[in-house]
């Protein structure tokens, strides 16, 4: 399976500051996607962000955005202006084809925890 | 409300008893997907369907059996539960296009066995 990597445990960063969560990842694959997701403390997976391994733009989605890097294998989210609602979990991952018949999955990261501070 | 819907959402097993995890789709999707969470490891796919009546192994299928009768229902079960499937468990699912990156998932089930 392909590999998602997100190195940094646990980040802080000082409300309306802006930060940075890692995410490399390993595949051999052509066509493939990159997922962010928010875990608050209640448990449920939001969808953040998304991008393509064909589009040309970094994908933007309000403070959002992805700072994405082929050649480096690189999909890093950046949250501009935090709020202390963005206390979380953070997971990147991958749409990995499981099944010859068009069949995916998405391959998680072990997660990032970003603490947002007054 | 449009989505997938995890019942139960707690639930404590002893060791060695049987039950099933139910998942339910309305959006017409043909994946869906059964996932574990555990501390500091991320999520890991159990099992996964392409469509119904297709069942297939994900990264950690032991000790775990999946059914996809309906389209909109996937079930997951546990026939002999051990401690170490102590998990939250996340069902999802996507449709098949290629440009629609959306996959929803439902909101968990805490299983305890002990």
């Amino acid at each position: 399976a392909q590999k998602i990597t997100q190195t940094q445990p646990g980040m802080f960063v000082q409300e309306k500051e802006a930060v940075t969560l890692d995410c490399t990842y390993d595949t051999s694959d052509q066509s493939y996607g990159l997922f962010w997701y928010k875990q608050p403390s209640s448990g449920e997976m939001i969808f953040l962000i998304y991008q393509g391994s064909y589009d040309e733009q970094n994908a933007t989605e309000g403070r959002y955005s992805l700072n994405f890097q082929k050649a480096r294998k690189s999909a890093n989210l950046v949250i501009s202006a935090s709020q202390l609602g963005d206390s979380a979990m953070y997971f990147c991952a991958m749409r990995e084809v499981v099944n010859s018949n068009s069949g995916y999955a998405l391959n998680f990261g072990k997660g990032t925890s970003l603490l947002v501070t007054p | 409300n449009a989505g997938v819907t995890q019942t139960p959402k707690f639930r404590v097993l002893k060791t060695g008893q049987s039950m099933t995890l139910l998942c339910a789709q309305d959006m017409n999707h043909e994946y869906m997907y059964w996932y574990r969470q555990d501390p500091g490891m991320g999520l890991r796919l159990i099992h996964y369907s392409v469509g119904e009546g297709t069942t297939a192994k994900g990264e950690v299928p032991d000790g775990y059996n999946v059914s996809r009768l309906k389209k909109q229902n996937f079930l997951l079960g546990l026939e002999s539960a051990a401690p170490s499937q102590t998990s939250v468990y996340f069902c999802a699912s996507s449709s098949h296009r290629d440009r629609d990156p959306g996959y929803t998932f439902g909101s968990g089930t805490r299983l305890t066995v002990v």
